[in-house]
């Protein structure tokens, strides 16, 4: 089945690093791939998606290409702010009518002044 | 922008009671969905939802379940008799089409407490 897998967290940086958050995936044929985030005490937001290989998904800053090669979506920001504190969550939608997304368990980003 | 909406933020119900979870998805979206997050777990898919029938189950979504669109606004997720592993974050998604290419919108959840 397909599954979703994130590297570890907590994740602690310094405001204006670097940021990289790994997701891999399986899935049989060709999925799309989305970034969700959540902020404390809110809901699961959209950040982006790409729906094909190649394609690169951008909102925010953020940055995630669609590498089917290596069956990743690596989450990327160049320069991380107080306010991007949240849980990231790497997901997956198959192809077929009706599909669910399946999530990663999600690695929580804190960001210090 | 439009939004999906949940109610209540949070349910606190003894044990064995019955619990309804309440949705209003984005008013034009055809296709719904719930999950569930139990505390430091990953989000887990439960059920999704078209045509006033269920499309899909997960393993989770056993007998005790139940979701229902009772009017044309409204997507319900019923819980006959809770049990304490039900405690978690449950969220409603919707969309509009059946495109895999197409996110789910989601609410901001209704934390489930199981006492």
């Amino acid at each position: 089945g397909d599954s979703v897998t994130q590297m570890e967290g907590p994740v602690t940086l310094s405001e204006e690093a670097f940021l990289t958050i790994n997701c891999t995936y399986t899935a049989t044929g060709y999925p799309s791939l989305f970034w969700y985030v959540q902020y404390p005490g809110e809901g699961l937001q959209l950040l982006l998606k790409a729906t094909k290989a190649d394609d690169k998904g951008s909102n925010k800053g953020f940055e995630a290409t669609y590498r089917k090669e290596t069956t990743s979506f690596h989450l990327e920001k160049g320069s991380v702010q107080v306010s991007d504190s949240a849980v990231y969550f790497c997901a997956l939608r198959s192809t077929g009518a009706n599909s669910k997304l399946t999530f990663g368990k999600g690695i929580t980003l804190s960001v210090r002044p | 922008e439009p939004e999906v909406t949940q109610t209540p933020s949070h349910q606190v119900t003894q044990m064995g009671q019955e619990v309804i979870l309440r949705c209003v998805p984005i008013s034009n979206h055809l296709y719904f969905y719930w999950y569930r997050q139990i505390l430091g777990q990953k989000v887990e898919f439960l059920v999704s939802f078209y045509n006033n029938e269920i499309s899909e189950k997960s393993e989770i979504f056993d007998d005790q379940f139940s979701v229902e669109r009772p009017d044309g606004s409204n997507f319900t997720l019923k819980i006959r008799s809770t049990k304490l592993e039900d405690s978690a974050m449950y969220f409603c998604a919707s969309t509009m089409t059946a495109n895999s290419n197409q996110p789910q919108h989601f609410g901001d959840g209704t934390r489930l407490s199981i006492l």
